[in-house]
């Protein structure tokens, strides 16, 4: 069974330019996250998508960062314009159910898109 | 107060040994406890879930307090192949699939 699929796995951009991330879930799985992960630190959810609709964008930074799903299977994250600070992992990850993820706790991530801000 | 709180690392043992790690959660009414591992530039991965009642799987131990809203992870006979870092993870209540994760605690496990 294919993973979670993510794009590009590196990108080094300059502060103030635009970078989008891409990511396809594991087919059938309706639930996808987009979480940031800086160095030395734990996962931050920046959003939780079920099926094409957002259940939880509290802690996405919406001045900067725009997330979609539009068809309900894959996502694209998108930073415009970046910071210093957006410098870190973004790993998505998906489940079959929320209620699942809630029993199970089982998130299969992706192996993470890595940007540098410079 | 951060959601999860987890014990500084790194942690650096000798293989064979026995270490434990906790973590402090500050919802009362989390629902759901688990713990994840993560290697070195990797994502990170389900090691095993929490139960009240404590739970064994291998050479790993869980526990919960929900008293004390605490959550350990003990590993015992420590392989070099444990050597990563180590997420303790929260469900909030009513948050669905919302997973709070730990900054994580780093181990080594030296020859």
């Amino acid at each position: 069974e294919a993973g979670v699929a993510q794009s590009p796995r590196y990108k080094i951009i300059e502060k103030r330019q635009s970078v989008a991330f891409w990511c396809n879930p594991i087919s059938g799985h309706a639930t996808l996250y987009w979480y940031q992960q800086i160095l030395g630190q734990g996962p931050k959810l920046l959003i939780q998508f079920q099926n094409n609709g957002v259940v939880d964008d509290s802690q996405l930074p919406k001045d900067r960062f725009s997330a979609e799903r539009l068809k309900g299977v894959d996502s694209t994250l998108k930073i415009q314009p970046a910071k210093l600070e957006d410098s870190a992992v973004y790993l998505c990850a998906s489940s079959l159910a929320a209620s699942g993820v809630r029993l199970t706790g089982e998130l299969f991530f992706g192996e993470g898109s890595r940007l540098t801000v410079l | 107060r951060k959601e999860v709180e987890q014990d500084p690392g790194p942690f650096n043992v000798p293989e064979g040994a026995t270490v434990a790690f906790n973590c402090t959660y500050s919802n009362s009414a989390s629902q759901s406890f688990f713990w994840y591992r993560q290697d070195c530039r990797k994502e990170p991965k389900l090691l095993m879930s929490v139960y009240s009642s404590g739970n064994e799987d291998g050479r790993f131990t869980a526990q919960l307090n929900r008293a004390s809203q605490y959550i350990s992870l003990l590993i015992r006979d420590s392989k070099l192949s444990d050597s990563a870092t180590y997420l303790c993870v929260v469900n909030p209540l009513g948050a669905g699939g919302k997973l709070i994760f730990g900054q994580g605690t780093e181990l080594s496990v030296k020859p």
